[in-house]
């Protein structure tokens, strides 16, 4: 099972603002990376370390944490950022990776 | 710009070993300090890491699954491969291979970037 847990499902008006959980008690020492998936797709990293996002990746995602739960905000969704997103970090050992369940985001 | 592409058969017999291999283009799979990773997804089901290996050849597994899988790396093909024995209809998902995320001299492990496009591999008889 995993030991990241995410709400399996949010939804969002175009060009309001979402935020997305992943609670886990390794988060309270690891941060966690954040992923969207389209379908068909492979993931793709959004958000990694304290709050980095890649090159081509919009700045109205950011991420933020505090105690046990790592969080994912989509500051003005867009259409194109409906998709699954996932989070994941370290194990509470620290020894390997896990996941996040996934939250689904829908775009209304 | 490195890539990832995973090659295998797409189709595995019950109790029989699945062996896929990712080759890295772009760069070399034994420069740099990265860890090399092997995840998976069960169609309409969330990803799970299975493990990853570092240049150097040293590997981590998800211990649901460490007693089935081996990871390696070839430097002189520049690929790393993943083999899972004892394979059950459990085990049909695409696999995907990744790398660390590498940003102006620091490593992210367990950030996974770039991914490969992913394999579908079934399990069946």
């Amino acid at each position: 099972s995993s030991e990241l847990t995410q709400d399996p499902a949010v939804s969002v008006a175009l060009g309001q603002t979402v935020r997305i959980t992943c609670q886990g008690d390794s988060l309270r020492n690891y941060y966690a990376s954040w992923y969207q998936q389209k379908p068909g797709q492979a993931p793709v990293l959004v958000i990694y370390g304290k709050n980095n996002r890649p090159s081509g990746i919009p700045d109205r995602f950011s991420g933020s944490s505090s105690g046990n739960t790592a969080s994912l905000t989509i500051t003005g969704a867009q259409a194109e950022d409906e998709a699954d997103y996932y989070c994941n970090s370290r194990d509470t050992s620290g020894n390997y990776y896990v996941f996040g369940t996934g939250t689904k985001v829908t775009v209304l | 710009q490195v890539q990832l592409q995973e090659s295998g058969p797409g189709l595995v017999k019950p109790s029989q070993t699945l062996s896929l291999t990712c080759t890295v283009s772009g760069g070399s799979i034994s420069s740099g300090s990265y860890y090399w990773s092997w995840i998976r997804q069960p169609a309409g089901k969330g990803l799970e890491w299975i493990g990853r290996i570092y240049t150097s050849g040293s590997t981590n597994y998800n211990p649901s699954l460490k007693s089935r899988v081996t990871i390696s790396i070839d430097t002189s093909k520049n690929q790393f491969s993943l083999k899972l024995s004892s394979v059950t209809a459990a085990d049909t998902a695409v696999y995907y291979c990744a790398r660390d995320r590498y940003d102006s001299g620091v490593y992210y492990p367990g950030s996974f970037d770039p991914w490969g496009q992913g394999t579908l591999v079934t399990v069946s008889s």
